[in-house]
């Protein structure tokens, strides 16, 4: 059982280039989230899903896609890569909203 | 709009003493309070939690205190220790707007000092 995993753990992106942000559990969650987290800022919720087909926006939604074709797989898509979204971005899942399981985190450098 | 504050951006305490980690919250709706730990190169980890219909939750060494008059929480530790030395986030979540989000602090570091 591996809970989360992210995929790649750390990626350097040149501004206008786009990328996926891989994002499987294995614990048959329905619940799954992306967020990020800023240099000494909370995490901040950029979209999430209830269950497979379907995605919603969280509080930082702008110049990212999410797409969810299965209950283990939540991608995240960055389309044009701007500085500005340089983060660190952690995938979670629940079995219900409050307790979230997280993973490891993917940091990504936009330069 | 910051909903959920943690106004400590970081907290030392001596090995063995009570760490006290405080939140605060402006939205009414909230009902449901949870903490998470973070170290280095991790993920958060889900801590303790602990609903409106309570004002404490213990777990172990852990305790979790709720003021719905004051809007504020907070998180005990003792003894404290050195592997309790992370980043520590409060989050909220609401029923009435679906409970399906979880809404965090900006984090306290708390650094246990041996």
């Amino acid at each position: 059982n591996a809970g989360v995993t992210q995929t790649p753990k750390f990626r350097i992106l040149k501004i206008g280039q786009s990328m996926t942000l891989q994002c499987t559990q294995d614990m048959n969650h329905n619940y799954m989230y992306w967020y990020r987290q800023d240099p000494g800022m909370g995490l901040k919720l950029i979209y999430y899903s209830v269950g497979a087909g379907i995605t919603d926006k969280g509080e930082v939604p702008n110049g990212y896609n999410v797409s969810r074709s299965t209950t283990e797989d939540f991608p995240l898509r960055l389309e044009l890569a701007a500085p500005s979204q340089t983060s660190v971005y952690f995938c979670a899942s629940s079995p219900r909203v409050e307790t979230q399981y997280f993973g490891p985190g993917t940091r990504l450098l936009v330069l | 709009d910051q909903q959920v504050k943690q106004n400590s951006p970081s907290l030392s305490v001596q090995e063995g003493r009570i760490s006290i980690l405080n939140c605060d919250y402006t939205n009414s709706m909230f009902d449901y309070f949870l903490w998470y730990k973070k170290y280095p190169a991790e993920g958060p980890t889900f801590l303790i939690s602990i609903s409106s219909i309570k004002d404490k939750n213990e777990d172990g060494r852990f305790t979790v205190f709720l003021n719905k008059s004051a809007k504020h929480l907070s998180l005990h530790i003792v003894p404290s220790q050195p592997g309790d030395s992370a980043v520590y986030f409060c989050a909220a979540s609401g029923s009435n707007f679906g409970n399906e989000k979880l809404t965090f602090g900006t984090g306290t570091r708390l650094t246990i000092i041996p």
